[in-house]
């Protein structure tokens, strides 16, 4: 089995970008895809990215994935933060028939 | 409209069984793998398994395998997780969850079930 990687928060003011990293411990990140998922308080979890870097109809482009094979991970970008991206955000990928999540990164926006 | 619904909250005791629901709608419920995520009192999501209510075919998480149980009546389009025996750290909200394939992205969730298991 491998593990997903988050920083456990970061903060950023409105308007910036943040980044948000996500790093596979073992096996290559591009061999199986990376999703996104937003979480706010007392809320199920949505998909932002998927694919590595597709966007569900309704998701602002604002929001973006890649990966880095050369660090084995994958990133959420998110560029003119709103206070309403303030939420927890999970990275979740797979092996086999084993699913796998990030520990979850807290966005503070203010 | 796709929508997956869950039962209600659930408080029980330690020892007792117990068998959450999941009710698909919109879609073909016997054509995508339905999958149960656990989220722990102010933790993370962890993916505790799946199954195609098509055939049946069920996959466990290996760091939760025999300790919960996943099933399926395609006929009422309802999947199933249950307990033969709950714990106090059996105590989370559960969601279930509709995958696409073949991405593994978990693109419809249920409102979740919170289980409360206290003496």
């Amino acid at each position: 089995n491998f593990m997903l990687t988050q920083p456990h928060s970061v903060s950023e003011s409105p308007g910036k970008t943040v980044t948000i990293s996500c790093t596979r411990s073992s096996g290559s990140i591009a061999s199986n895809y990376v999703q996104w998922y937003q979480q706010r308080p007392g809320s199920a979890p949505t998909t932002v990215i998927y694919e590595d870097n597709q966007r569900p109809s309704g998701v602002p482009d604002r929001f973006s994935g890649s990966i880095d094979s050369s660090s084995n991970s994958a990133s959420l970008t998110i560029s003119g933060l709103k206070t309403e991206d303030e939420a927890d955000y999970y990275c979740q990928s797979y092996d086999s028939d084993n699913v796998v999540f990030g520990g979850g990164t807290k966005l503070t926006v203010l | 409209e796709v929508q997956l619904v869950q039962s209600g909250a659930e408080v029980k005791k330690p020892g007792e069984s117990l068998k959450i629901s999941c009710k698909g709608s919109g879609y073909s419920f016997t054509t995508y793998w339905i999958g149960w995520v656990r989220q722990m009192p102010g933790k993370g999501l962890e993916w505790m398994g799946i199954i195609y209510p098509g055939d049946s075919d069920i996959r466990y998480s290996p760091s939760l395998q025999g300790q919960v149980t996943i099933s399926a009546d395609k006929s009422i389009s309802t999947a199933y997780l249950q307990w033969s025996s709950l714990k106090a750290s059996d105590t989370a909200m559960y969601y279930c969850v509709r995958r696409l394939d073949p991405t593994q992205n978990f693109d419809y969730w249920g409102q979740g079930t919170l289980v409360t298991v206290s003496s």
